[in-house]
C-alpha cells in the first residue's frame, strides 16, 4: 500500500526560505513528484525526482532519498503568490500518482 | 496548445440523478487519469485510461461509477444515482505516454455538488 506523510500547515515570511518535508512508503516506486495547488485551481507540476539528490529549478528545489523514503521541497525568496498547498506524490506502477493531503503554506508579510 | 479541458466547471445534481464529467486531454496526449478530491482531503486516484481501454480502475468505487475514453471525443466519468457523498472536485490529468517520468498535466476540475 501507499502511505504519505506531510505537515498539514506551515507559515513563513515573505523573502524567507521554507522546507516542506515528505515521507512515503510505497510499492513499485517510479519517482516522486511535487505539485502546487492554489485553492480552487488545478495542481500544477513543480518537480520530479527519480534519483537521489537535489534538483534545482529557480527558486524551487527538490530532494530525494530513496533509501529513507524521504523528500523535501525547498522554496527560496518566498513571495505572497507562493501561498498554496504543496502536494507530494510518489509515482507507482503505470504512473499512478498517490497524493498526500498536502501542506498548506501561508506566506505572510 | 490548449491545456487539459474539463467541463462543466461546476455541476449541481439532486440525489438519484446522473452526473457526466468530461475531459479533453492535451493535444498529443493519449493517457488520461481521473482523481477525486474530497473536502479537506488529498487527491485520490480513480482510474487510468488509454484510448478505448481502461488500464487501471483500482480506485473506482465498485458501483455507480464508470469511465470511458472513446476513440473520438473526450473521456467521460459517469456517476449514476448520485448521493451526497459524491460531492467533491473531480480532476482529470493527461500525459503523452505512461512512463513514470512523464508529467501528468491537470485540468481545472469539475466541482460536483449533490443536493
Amino acid at each position: 500500500g501507499q502511505n504519505i506523510d506531510q505537515p498539514t500547515e506551515m507559515t513563513a515570511t515573505e523573502g524567507a526560505i521554507v522546507q516542506i518535508n515528505c515521507t512515503y512508503q510505497t510499492s513499485g516506486f517510479n519517482g516522486l513528484f511535487w505539485y502546487q495547488q492554489h485553492a480552487g485551481e488545478a495542481p500544477t507540476f513543480l518537480s520530479y525526482n527519480v534519483l537521489d539528490g537535489l534538483e534545482e529549478k529557480g527558486r524551487f528545489s527538490s530532494f530525494l532519498s530513496r533509501s529513507k523514503g524521504y523528500s523535501y521541497l525547498l522554496l527560496k525568496e518566498l513571495q505572497m503568490k507562493d501561498s498554496a498547498s504543496y502536494l507530494c506524490a510518489p509515482a507507482g506502477t503505470a504512473s499512478k500518482l498517490t497524493f498526500g493531503t498536502g501542506t498548506r503554506l501561508q506566506v505572510t508579510l | 496548445n490548449a491545456g487539459v479541458m474539463q467541463n462543466p466547471r461546476h455541476l449541481v445534481r439532486r440525489r438519484g440523478q446522473e452526473a457526466r464529467l468530461r475531459c479533453s486531454p492535451m493535444k498529443g496526449h493519449s493517457h488520461v487519469y481521473w482523481y477525486r478530491q474530497l473536502p479537506e482531503e488529498g487527491l485520490k486516484f480513480m482510474v487510468y485510461l488509454q484510448k478505448e481501454n481502461i488500464i487501471d480502475e483500482s480506485g473506482m468505487p465498485k458501483e455507480r461509477f464508470s469511465a470511458e475514453f472513446p476513440k473520438e471525443g473526450p473521456s467521460i466519468l459517469r456517476i449514476q444515482q448520485v448521493v451526497r457523498g459524491d460531492s467533491a472536485a473531480y480532476f482529470c490529468a493527461s500525459s503523452p505516454t505512461a512512463t513514470a517520468k512523464n508529467i501528468q498535466y491537470f485540468g481545472a476540475g469539475t466541482r460536483l455538488s449533490v443536493l
